[in-house]
C-alpha cells in the first residue's frame, strides 16, 4: 500500500500570503494518478487538482498543483479568506487508493 | 449538473444492520466508478472500497474488506453502503463520490452514523 505523508500538519498563514503543501509517497505514484482535495468544516471534500497539476473546474489559478515520482506540491499563490481549510492529497494505483492525513491551513 | 445523493443520518444500537445509499443524476451512472470514504470525527479521509455499477465489479480497501459490503443497483442509479453488524467505532461521517479517471468528483453531501447503546 503507498503511504502519502502530508507535511506540515498545519500551517499558519495570513491572508495574502503564499502557501506550499507537501505530499510525499512511499513509492513513486504516476503523475495521473495524483490529486488534492479541499475541505471546509461541514462540507464534502472538493476537488481542487488532478493529474498532479490540472485545476478542476470552477477552481481559481491561484490554486496550482505540481511535482513527480514521490513529491507533490499544492500552491496556493495569495491566500484568500475563504481558502482557510484542510487539504488531502490522494492517490490511485492498482486499484487500491490513499489519502494523505491531511495538513490545516489556519489564519495567523 | 452530476450529482451524488446520499441518503440521511442515521442511528444505530451496537449489533444492528445498516445500508445507506448514493443516488447519481447527471451522468451515465453505469460508465464511472462509485467510491466509498470515511471520516471518523475529527480525523482525516479513509477509502474504504469502489464499485463499478455497470458490472458491479468492487474493490475493498484492506482494512475494510470484510467489515462492510458495497452494492449498487444500476436500474436506479443508486450505491449502497452496508453493514451487518455496527459496532461503536462504526460512528463516521460516510461519503461516496464519482471516480474520474484517478480522481473523486463529485462527492456527496455525506450520511453520519452513529452507532451508539
Amino acid at each position: 500500500e503507498i503511504v502519502l505523508t502530508q507535511s506540515p500538519g498545519t500551517l499558519s498563514l495570513s491572508p495574502g500570503e503564499r502557501a506550499t503543501l507537501s505530499c510525499r509517497a512511499s513509492q513513486s505514484v504516476s503523475s495521473s494518478y495524483l490529486a488534492w482535495y479541499q475541505q471546509k468544516p461541514g462540507q464534502a471534500p472538493r476537488l481542487l487538482i488532478y493529474g498532479a497539476s490540472s485545476r478542476a473546474t470552477g477552481i481559481p489559478d491561484r490554486f496550482s498543483g505540481s511535482g513527480s515520482g514521490t513529491d507533490f506540491t499544492l500552491t496556493i499563490s495569495r491566500l484568500e479568506p475563504e481558502d482557510f481549510a484542510v487539504y488531502y492529497c490522494q492517490q490511485y494505483g492498482s486499484s487500491k487508493i490513499t489519502f494523505g492525513q491531511g495538513t490545516r491551513l489556519e489564519i495567523k | 449538473e452530476v450529482q451524488l445523493v446520499q441518503s440521511g443520518a442515521e442511528v444505530k444500537k451496537p449489533g444492528e444492520s445498516l445500508k445507506i445509499s448514493c443516488k447519481g443524476s447527471g451522468y451515465s451512472f453505469t460508465s464511472y466508478w462509485i467510491g466509498w470514504v470515511r471520516q471518523m470525527p475529527g480525523k482525516g479521509l479513509e477509502w474504504m472500497g469502489i464499485i463499478y455499477p455497470g458490472d458491479s465489479d468492487t474493490r475493498y480497501s484492506p482494512s475494510f474488506e470484510g467489515q462492510v459490503t458495497i452494492s449498487a443497483d444500476k436500474s436506479i442509479s443508486t450505491a449502497y453502503l452496508q453493514w451487518s453488524s455496527l459496532k461503536a467505532s462504526d460512528t463516521a461521517m460516510y461519503y461516496c463520490a464519482r471516480l474520474l479517471g484517478a480522481a473523486f468528483d463529485p462527492w456527496g453531501q455525506g450520511t453520519l452514523v452513529t452507532v451508539s447503546s
